[in-house]
């Protein structure tokens, strides 16, 4: 199985802030990485796929990057509505399309 | 629109059985395969499996593989997760998710999921 490793598990932040949230493979995933906010009461909303492919209708403030092992999602200019919690998750290994322990992004 | 909505909240006792749904609506549901995703409280997203609608193929993680039974009904473009025996472990929220797939720069097929259902919470308690 492909272990995913995320961090942080939790990042304060304010309105305005850029942050960083990394995701590491234990193998080598090419550019398969999915990245995904989660906020409460809701399913999950993707936001990259491919490592950097920005999903339609998503805000150019988010961005991703990386290949092999490590990969970055970056959240430029924090709006109040990005509050959330993040995953990662690989789909090189199909059917096994695992998830890594997520980032909860709070309001400092 | 596309969207995927989900069967209600399920309070059920260890040993019963239970059936949730996840119906979809536009597009073209045999098509694309429909995954099922736990969430324990409190801790991350777990993979269970995914099935593709035209022909009921079905992908089990090993994790579950055995513990729920994945189907669809085409005629109304709904997919379900099947419990026969439901344990205490089996709370969680519980996912459905539409997967979408292309060809990458490197000519290989990179896969993600889009949209996701608003989850049903399934809590099993005597």
């Amino acid at each position: 199985d492909i272990q995913m490793t995320q961090s942080p598990p939790s990042l304060s932040a304010s309105v305005g802030d850029r942050v960083t949230i990394t995701c590491r493979a234990s193998h080598n995933i090419s550019i398969k990485l999915n990245w995904y906010q989660h906020k409460p009461g809701k399913g999950p909303k993707v936001l990259i796929y491919a490592a950097s492919t920005l999903q339609s209708g998503v805000p150019s403030r988010f961005s991703g990057g990386g290949s092999g092992t490590d990969f970055t999602l970056t959240i430029s200019n924090l709006q109040p509505e990005d509050f959330a919690t993040y995953f990662c998750q690989q789909s090189y290994s199909t059917p096994q399309y695992t998830f890594g322990q997520g980032t909860k992004l709070e309001i400092k | 629109e596309v969207q995927l909505v989900q069967s209600g909240a399920e309070v059920k006792k260890p040993g019963e059985s239970l059936k949730i749904s996840c119906k979809a609506s536009g597009y073209s549901f045999p098509t694309s395969w429909i995954g099922w995703v736990r969430q324990v409280p409190g801790k991350g997203l777990e993979w269970m499996g995914i099935i593709y609608p035209a022909d009921s193929e079905t992908r089990y993680s090993p994790s579950f593989q055995g513990q729920v039974t994945i189907s669809v009904d085409k005629s109304i473009s709904t997919a379900y997760l099947h419990w026969s025996s439901l344990k205490a472990s089996d709370t969680a929220m519980y996912y459905c998710a539409r997967r979408l797939e292309r060809i990458t720069i490197f000519g290989d097929i990179t896969r993600w999921f889009d949209p996701w259902g608003q989850g049903t919470q399934v809590t099993v308690s005597p």
